[in-house]
Protein backbone atom coordinates (compact mmCIF):
# COMPACT_ATOMS: atom_id res chain seq x y z
CA UNK A 1 0.00 0.00 0.00
CA UNK A 2 0.86 3.77 -0.58
CA UNK A 3 2.07 6.49 1.89
CA UNK A 4 -1.03 7.75 3.27
CA UNK A 5 -4.29 5.87 2.32
CA UNK A 6 -7.73 6.58 4.02
CA UNK A 7 -10.69 4.33 4.65
CA UNK A 8 -13.38 4.43 3.59
CA UNK A 9 -13.39 5.74 0.00
CA UNK A 10 -16.52 6.69 0.26
CA UNK A 11 -19.12 7.70 3.52
CA UNK A 12 -21.78 8.50 3.44
CA UNK A 13 -24.64 9.66 6.46
CA UNK A 14 -26.68 11.96 7.86
CA UNK A 15 -26.85 14.90 8.61
CA UNK A 16 -26.46 15.32 12.80
CA UNK A 17 -24.52 11.98 12.45
CA UNK A 18 -20.80 11.45 13.19
CA UNK A 19 -18.20 10.81 10.83
CA UNK A 20 -14.99 8.82 11.46
CA UNK A 21 -12.64 8.43 8.74
CA UNK A 22 -9.25 6.69 8.89
CA UNK A 23 -5.40 6.90 7.57
CA UNK A 24 -2.82 4.60 7.49
CA UNK A 25 0.82 5.41 6.56
CA UNK A 26 3.89 3.62 6.13
CA UNK A 27 7.10 5.53 7.62
CA UNK A 28 8.23 7.33 10.25
CA UNK A 29 6.60 11.31 10.51
CA UNK A 30 7.13 14.46 11.58
CA UNK A 31 3.63 15.38 11.93
CA UNK A 32 -0.01 14.80 10.32
CA UNK A 33 -2.17 16.57 8.70
CA UNK A 34 -5.88 17.10 7.31
CA UNK A 35 -6.75 18.83 4.81
CA UNK A 36 -10.23 19.00 3.04
CA UNK A 37 -10.99 19.62 -0.79
CA UNK A 38 -14.21 20.47 -1.71
CA UNK A 39 -15.11 19.33 -5.61
CA UNK A 40 -12.82 21.11 -8.12
CA UNK A 41 -11.09 23.47 -5.43
CA UNK A 42 -7.82 23.96 -3.55
CA UNK A 43 -7.38 21.78 -0.37
CA UNK A 44 -7.75 23.24 2.89
CA UNK A 45 -5.95 23.09 6.21
CA UNK A 46 -8.24 21.77 8.77
CA UNK A 47 -5.99 20.44 11.84
CA UNK A 48 -2.03 18.82 12.53
CA UNK A 49 -1.27 16.74 15.20
CA UNK A 50 2.77 16.10 16.10
CA UNK A 51 4.50 12.78 16.29
CA UNK A 52 4.36 13.33 19.74
CA UNK A 53 0.94 13.83 20.61
CA UNK A 54 -1.93 11.32 20.38
CA UNK A 55 -5.12 13.17 20.75
CA UNK A 56 -6.49 16.56 19.45
CA UNK A 57 -9.56 18.99 18.80
CA UNK A 58 -10.53 21.42 16.85
CA UNK A 59 -14.19 22.57 17.13
CA UNK A 60 -16.02 19.48 15.92
CA UNK A 61 -12.78 17.62 14.81
CA UNK A 62 -11.07 15.45 16.63
CA UNK A 63 -7.77 13.68 15.40
CA UNK A 64 -6.12 10.89 16.34
CA UNK A 65 -3.05 8.64 15.86
CA UNK A 66 -1.10 6.22 16.89
CA UNK A 67 2.27 6.14 15.77
CA UNK A 68 2.63 2.47 16.71
CA UNK A 69 0.05 1.36 14.48
CA UNK A 70 1.35 4.01 11.84
CA UNK A 71 -2.60 5.22 11.72
CA UNK A 72 -4.82 8.28 12.44
CA UNK A 73 -8.38 8.75 12.50
CA UNK A 74 -10.96 11.88 12.13
CA UNK A 75 -13.79 12.13 13.89
CA UNK A 76 -16.28 15.03 12.68
CA UNK A 77 -19.03 15.51 15.35
CA UNK A 78 -22.92 16.40 14.88
CA UNK A 79 -22.12 16.20 10.86
CA UNK A 80 -23.47 19.00 8.46
CA UNK A 81 -24.31 19.16 4.91
CA UNK A 82 -21.52 21.69 4.25
CA UNK A 83 -19.00 18.95 5.55
CA UNK A 84 -20.00 17.18 1.88
CA UNK A 85 -16.03 17.21 0.57
CA UNK A 86 -13.30 14.77 0.40
CA UNK A 87 -11.40 14.90 3.14
CA UNK A 88 -6.83 14.01 3.00
CA UNK A 89 -4.67 12.94 5.54
CA UNK A 90 -0.96 14.09 4.38
CA UNK A 91 2.00 12.88 6.35
CA UNK A 92 4.97 14.94 6.58
CA UNK A 93 8.53 12.79 7.31
CA UNK A 94 11.25 13.94 9.77
CA UNK A 95 13.30 16.69 8.21
CA UNK A 96 13.62 15.72 4.57
CA UNK A 97 14.87 19.52 3.71
CA UNK A 98 14.15 23.10 4.24
CA UNK A 99 10.82 22.65 3.08
CA UNK A 100 9.24 19.69 3.84
CA UNK A 101 7.02 18.25 1.46
CA UNK A 102 3.80 16.65 2.17
CA UNK A 103 2.62 13.04 1.13
CA UNK A 104 -1.43 12.86 0.62
CA UNK A 105 -3.52 9.65 1.32
CA UNK A 106 -6.36 8.50 -1.54
CA UNK A 107 -8.87 10.65 0.27
CA UNK A 108 -12.16 9.59 1.79
CA UNK A 109 -15.55 11.37 0.03
CA UNK A 110 -17.92 12.46 2.61
CA UNK A 111 -21.43 13.16 1.57
CA UNK A 112 -23.56 14.36 4.47
CA UNK A 113 -27.46 14.14 3.56
CA UNK A 114 -30.12 16.42 5.03
CA UNK B 1 -8.13 36.29 4.60
CA UNK B 2 -4.47 35.96 2.16
CA UNK B 3 -4.83 33.68 0.10
CA UNK B 4 -2.46 31.78 -2.79
CA UNK B 5 -3.96 32.89 -6.14
CA UNK B 6 -3.64 31.18 -9.64
CA UNK B 7 -4.15 31.71 -13.07
CA UNK B 8 -5.25 30.60 -15.34
CA UNK B 9 -8.30 28.62 -13.77
CA UNK B 10 -8.56 26.55 -16.90
CA UNK B 11 -6.11 25.68 -19.72
CA UNK B 12 -6.58 24.33 -22.62
CA UNK B 13 -3.45 23.06 -24.72
CA UNK B 14 -2.66 21.11 -28.03
CA UNK B 15 0.08 18.27 -27.33
CA UNK B 16 3.63 19.72 -27.56
CA UNK B 17 3.09 23.12 -26.47
CA UNK B 18 4.44 25.20 -24.16
CA UNK B 19 2.68 25.80 -20.99
CA UNK B 20 2.70 28.46 -17.90
CA UNK B 21 0.77 28.27 -14.86
CA UNK B 22 1.18 31.50 -12.20
CA UNK B 23 0.85 31.53 -8.94
CA UNK B 24 0.88 34.27 -6.43
CA UNK B 25 1.91 33.15 -2.93
CA UNK B 26 1.08 34.68 0.30
CA UNK B 27 3.22 37.56 0.64
CA UNK B 28 5.11 36.42 3.70
CA UNK B 29 5.31 33.11 3.05
CA UNK B 30 8.75 31.58 2.76
CA UNK B 31 8.32 28.36 1.08
CA UNK B 32 6.47 27.15 -2.26
CA UNK B 33 5.23 24.45 -3.77
CA UNK B 34 3.24 22.85 -6.80
CA UNK B 35 1.55 19.96 -6.89
CA UNK B 36 -1.41 18.09 -9.25
CA UNK B 37 -4.18 15.72 -8.97
CA UNK B 38 -5.16 14.06 -12.04
CA UNK B 39 -8.48 13.83 -12.19
CA UNK B 40 -10.02 11.27 -9.36
CA UNK B 41 -6.33 10.75 -7.89
CA UNK B 42 -4.77 11.52 -5.12
CA UNK B 43 -2.70 14.91 -4.91
CA UNK B 44 1.07 14.18 -5.51
CA UNK B 45 4.03 16.60 -4.72
CA UNK B 46 6.13 17.61 -8.09
CA UNK B 47 8.43 20.48 -6.29
CA UNK B 48 9.18 22.53 -3.43
CA UNK B 49 11.06 25.83 -3.58
CA UNK B 50 12.93 27.90 -1.00
CA UNK B 51 15.27 30.72 -0.93
CA UNK B 52 15.30 31.30 -4.77
CA UNK B 53 16.31 27.45 -5.25
CA UNK B 54 14.51 24.10 -5.63
CA UNK B 55 14.17 22.72 -2.66
CA UNK B 56 12.95 19.04 -3.22
CA UNK B 57 11.54 17.82 -6.44
CA UNK B 58 9.65 14.64 -7.22
CA UNK B 59 9.91 12.06 -9.73
CA UNK B 60 7.28 13.61 -12.06
CA UNK B 61 9.19 16.68 -12.20
CA UNK B 62 11.77 15.89 -15.01
CA UNK B 63 13.59 17.77 -17.22
CA UNK B 64 9.95 19.05 -19.24
CA UNK B 65 9.39 21.16 -15.89
CA UNK B 66 10.79 24.06 -14.53
CA UNK B 67 9.72 26.34 -11.55
CA UNK B 68 10.39 30.52 -11.59
CA UNK B 69 9.98 32.96 -8.87
CA UNK B 70 10.49 35.94 -11.78
CA UNK B 71 10.11 38.72 -9.21
CA UNK B 72 8.99 39.19 -5.53
CA UNK B 73 5.70 38.08 -5.95
CA UNK B 74 5.03 35.25 -8.90
CA UNK B 75 6.38 31.70 -9.09
CA UNK B 76 5.46 29.73 -11.93
CA UNK B 77 5.24 26.44 -12.96
CA UNK B 78 6.80 25.61 -16.90
CA UNK B 79 6.07 22.69 -18.31
CA UNK B 80 8.25 22.96 -21.85
CA UNK B 81 6.55 20.34 -23.86
CA UNK B 82 2.99 18.60 -22.69
CA UNK B 83 1.74 15.28 -23.14
CA UNK B 84 -1.79 13.73 -22.77
CA UNK B 85 -0.67 12.85 -19.33
CA UNK B 86 -0.14 15.87 -18.04
CA UNK B 87 -4.13 16.73 -17.84
CA UNK B 88 -4.31 17.51 -14.40
CA UNK B 89 -5.34 19.57 -11.54
CA UNK B 90 -2.56 21.83 -10.85
CA UNK B 91 -2.16 23.25 -6.97
CA UNK B 92 0.40 26.22 -5.93
CA UNK B 93 0.87 26.21 -2.42
CA UNK B 94 2.80 28.00 0.38
CA UNK B 95 3.89 27.97 3.83
CA UNK B 96 5.32 30.45 6.45
CA UNK B 97 8.32 29.73 8.49
CA UNK B 98 8.14 25.84 9.85
CA UNK B 99 6.73 25.63 13.37
CA UNK B 100 9.36 25.01 16.46
CA UNK B 101 7.82 20.67 15.70
CA UNK B 102 9.38 21.14 11.99
CA UNK B 103 5.72 21.21 10.55
CA UNK B 104 5.20 23.18 7.39
CA UNK B 105 0.80 23.98 7.22
CA UNK B 106 0.16 24.65 3.40
CA UNK B 107 -2.25 27.16 1.89
CA UNK B 108 -3.05 26.26 -1.38
CA UNK B 109 -4.86 28.15 -4.34
CA UNK B 110 -7.44 26.82 -5.84
CA UNK B 111 -5.90 25.30 -9.10
CA UNK B 112 -5.33 25.82 -12.73
CA UNK B 113 -6.73 22.58 -15.03
CA UNK B 114 -4.84 22.15 -17.25
CA UNK B 115 -6.28 20.16 -20.40
CA UNK B 116 -3.78 18.46 -23.29
CA UNK B 117 -5.55 17.47 -25.89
Amino acid sequence: SQQGEEDPQALSIQEGENATMNCSYKTSINNLQWYRQNSGRGLVHLILIRSNEREKHSGRLRVTLDTSKKSSSLLITASRAADTASYFCATSQEDTGTASKLTFGTGTRLQVTL
Amino acid sequence: EPEVTQTPSHQVTQMGQEVILRCVPISNHLYFYWYRQILGQKVEFLVSFYNNEISEKSEIFDDQFSVERPDGSNFTLKIRSTKLEDSAMYFCASSKDRETSGANVLTFGAGSRLTVL
